[in-house]
């Protein structure tokens, strides 16, 4: 099985404070990785991707790969109340695609 | 612009019909997916579609059928077979299938009566 795994929450978090969203694979043989964020009745919309071990930072939003224990980690600073949303963690690396982990609902309260 | 287009938005069937959703690209991907999303949960993988006049069955293929005779269309018929299909359809598609981020259509909202 090559499942990637999330918390569902939800996860609470202030205005302004940094969210931390977290995702594990069990595939090694995973090469990327991606976030995406969807809103309610709406669908995905990609919002990072991570290939190399490490951090990728895009404005507010940073991505943490780490393959040897098998997460991936989405921090959020500054975090906005528009930031509420369901986060869909996915691994690429085969023929059909990406494998989605089921979402963490993120709340962010005023 | 260049994007994927979903329609309809809302979709209602009565039991023991077939229906068909559409999904058009203008991104000359060669990649297209459909997904099926149930509340709270994933999405779920049904058919997927790498070139065109071939595609493959995704983890919950039983009762839907696809063809891809175009490079921008994929569209996802559900069958009356299709036990339980009362839920939100997300098309998608990526350059190419492997390991390569995906691009989501609107969404249809299919709900049988």
């Amino acid at each position: 099985q090559k499942e990637v795994e999330q918390n569902s929450g939800p996860l609470s978090v202030p205005e302004g404070a940094i969210a931390s969203l977290n995702c594990t694979y069990s595939d090694r043989g995973s090469q990327s990785f991606f976030w995406y964020r969807q809103y309610s009745g709406k669908s995905p919309e990609l919002i990072m991707f991570i290939y190399s071990n490490g951090d990728k930072e895009d404005g507010r939003f940073t991505a943490q790969l780490n393959k040897a224990s098998q997460y991936v980690s989405l921090l959020i600073r500054d975090s906005q109340p528009s930031d509420s949303a369901t986060y869909l963690c996915a691994r690429g690396g085969g023929a059909d695609g990406l494998t989605f982990g089921k979402g963490t609902h993120l709340i962010i309260q005023p | 612009d260049g994007g994927i287009t979903q329609s309809p938005k809302y979709l209602f069937r009565k039991e023991g019909q077939n229906v068909t959703l559409s999904c058009e690209q203008n991104l000359n991907h060669d990649a297209m997916y459909w997904y099926r999303q149930d509340p709270g949960q994933g999405l779920r993988l049904i058919y997927y579609s790498q070139i065109v006049n071939d595609f493959q069955k995704g983890d919950i293929a039983e009762g839907y059928s696809v063809s891809r005779e175009k490079k921008e269309s994929f569209p996802l018929t559900v069958t009356s077979a299709q036990k339980n299909p009362t839920a939100f359809y997300l098309c998608a598609s990526s350059m190419r299938a492997s390991g390569r981020e995906q691009f989501f259509g609107p969404g249809t909202r299919l709900t049988v009566l």
